[in-house]
């Protein structure tokens, strides 16, 4: 079974809209770790956002924040007002393990997100 | 350096050739991670470490595919005799150890091609 499913393989957003990103994901932890990560067409990961399986509140910084649904095991990432510059690979990730002990990192197939003047 | 960083940045390889990929972490990092990225994939887990022990090595496609950090540092990523589907970006990757917020900060990868 997929650790991270990513449904989207591809997304088209309006510049200065709003987009959702889908990321699902399967644990039987009760602790671990969410990430979202972007990779542009250069090819570096960049680190976005986290969230926490006990943080209560959903993560946000700046113009992304992450819909944390536990309960349903969703993870979806919001991009607000969108930028050109916003085109790019977006990863979904797990952190799994115990805390002080191996912790493995397992990512999603990624969404391909275009964003149009 | 102040990030992850890995040599060489492209390497072109002969069908049957050795490759050795190296992989310089965040000092002080106790976690590295090494993944494969195919073209238009997100990134496959192939090892772990924690330090110099290497936890998981669960996602190396093969006994082809080697890697070490002997130091607790720099890791390599060894590839004996070469075949094509091992063409990719190998990427390393270094986080702390602990709770909360744990990133893994990644290198710029390795483009392997073998030809």
């Amino acid at each position: 079974a997929q650790k991270i499913t990513q449904t989207q393989p591809g997304m088209f957003v309006q510049e200065k809209e709003a987009v959702t990103l889908d990321c699902t994901y399967d644990t039987s932890d009760q602790s671990y770790g969410l990430f979202w990560y972007k990779q542009p067409s250069s090819g570096e990961m960049i680190f976005l956002i986290y969230q926490g399986s006990y943080d209560e509140q959903n993560a946000t910084e700046g113009r992304y924040s992450l819909n944390f649904q536990k309960a349903r095991k969703s993870a979806n990432l919001v991009i607000s007002a969108s930028q050109l510059g916003d085109s790019a690979m977006y990863f979904c990730a797990m952190r799994e393990g115990r805390d002080g002990g191996y912790q493995k990192v397992t990512f999603g197939t990624g969404t391909k997100l275009q964003v149009i003047p | 350096g102040a990030g992850v960083s890995q040599s060489p940045r492209y390497k072109v390889a002969k069908r049957g050739q050795d490759v050795a990929l190296r992989c310089d972490p965040i000092s002080g990092h106790v976690s590295l991670f090494w993944y494969q990225q195919a073209l238009g994939q997100g990134p496959e887990f192939l090892t772990y470490f924690q330090n110099e022990a290497q936890l998981d090595k669960s996602g190396l496609p093969s006994d082809r595919f080697f890697a070490e950090r002997p130091e607790g540092s720099v890791s390599t990523l060894k590839i004996q005799r070469t075949q094509q589907e091992d063409s990719a970006v190998y990427l390393c990757a270094s986080s702390v150890q602990g709770i909360g917020r744990t990133e893994a900060f990644f290198g710029q990868g390795t483009r392997l091609t073998v030809v």
